[in-house]
C-alpha cells in the first residue's frame, strides 16, 4: 500500500540558509500534518492542513511556513536556518475513513544545520 | 486536548506482556485514545485505538475503563524488536492536530 512519502531523507544546512522539506500523503487523504522532533524528544506538532487551508498551528516559528498544493500535497519552508531546528521532520497524512486507524507518518527527513 | 501521563520508561523480558498505562483526567466525551509505536529515526506507527472497554487487534489490546481517563496498552509476550517508545495520545480523531505527551521508552531484554 502507498504510505506518506518524504523528500528529502536527508539534508544538511548552513546557519541562516533556507531549506524546503516536502510531503506526499497518501492517495486521497486530504489532510497533512508536520511535526518536528529533536534529539531524544518528542514530536511537537507544528502545522496542520485540510482540504488545502490551514487548520491548526503548533509550535511553529514565524521562520516556517507552510502550504499545501492542489494536488493535496505540502511543502514546509524553513529560513534563516538556526542550529537549532536540526532535527527530524515528519509529516503525517489522514483522510476519510482514516477515523479509525490514526494518523499515517511518513519515513521523515533528517534536517542537519551547520 | 487532554494531557496524557506515562511512565517515562519500562523493562521487560522476552515473552513476557507488557502492560502500559496512560493517565488522561480530562479526557472529553467525543475524544478517542490512539497508542503509537516509535522506533529511533522513523515515523511514530499507529498500534491501536479505543473509546472505551476493551479492544484488540493482532498487535495489541487496549483496556478502556468505564470513567476513560485512563486506559492500558497491552503487549503479548513481547520481543527484543517491541523495544521502542510508545504514545499514548488523546483526542477528537476528527480534529486536525494530535499533540504527542512524553511516551514510554519500553526496553525488552532477552
Amino acid at each position: 500500500a502507498a504510505g506518506v512519502i518524504q523528500s528529502p531523507r536527508h539534508l544538511i544546512k548552513e546557519k541562516r540558509e533556507t531549506a524546503t522539506l516536502k510531503c506526499y500523503p497518501i492517495p486521497r487523504h486530504d489532510t497533512v500534518y508536520w511535526y518536528q522532533q529533536g534529539p531524544g524528544q518528542d514530536p511537537q506538532f507544528l502545522i496542520s492542513f485540510y482540504e488545502k487551508m490551514q487548520s491548526d498551528k503548533g509550535s511553529i516559528p514565524d521562520r516556517f511556513s507552510a502550504q499545501q498544493f492542489s494536488d493535496y500535497h505540502s511543502e514546509l519552508n524553513m529560513s534563516s536556518l538556526e542550529l537549532g531546528d536540526s532535527a527530524l521532520y515528519f509529516c503525517a497524512s489522514s483522510g476519510p475513513g482514516t477515523d479509525k486507524s490514526g494518523y499515517t507518518f511518513g519515513s521523515g527527513t533528517r534536517l542537519t544545520v551547520v | 486536548l487532554a494531557k496524557t501521563t506515562q511512565p517515562i520508561s519500562m523493562d521487560s523480558y522476552e515473552g513476557q506482556e507488557v502492560n502500559i498505562t496512560c493517565s488522561h483526567n480530562n479526557i472529553a466525551t467525543n475524544d478517542y485514545i490512539t497508542w503509537y509505536q516509535q522506533f529511533p529515526s522513523q515515523g511514530p506507527r499507529f498500534i491501536i485505538q479505543g473509546y472505551k472497554t476493551k479492544v484488540t487487534n493482532e498487535v495489541a489490546s487496549l483496556f478502556i475503563p468505564a470513567d476513560r481517563k485512563s486506559s492500558t496498552l497491552s503487549l503479548p509476550r513481547v520481543s527484543l524488536s517491541d523495544t521502542a517508545v510508545y504514545y499514548c495520545l488523546v483526542g477528537y480523531t476528527g480534529g486536525f492536530k494530535t499533540i504527542f505527551g512524553a511516551g514510554t521508552r519500553l526496553f525488552v531484554k532477552a
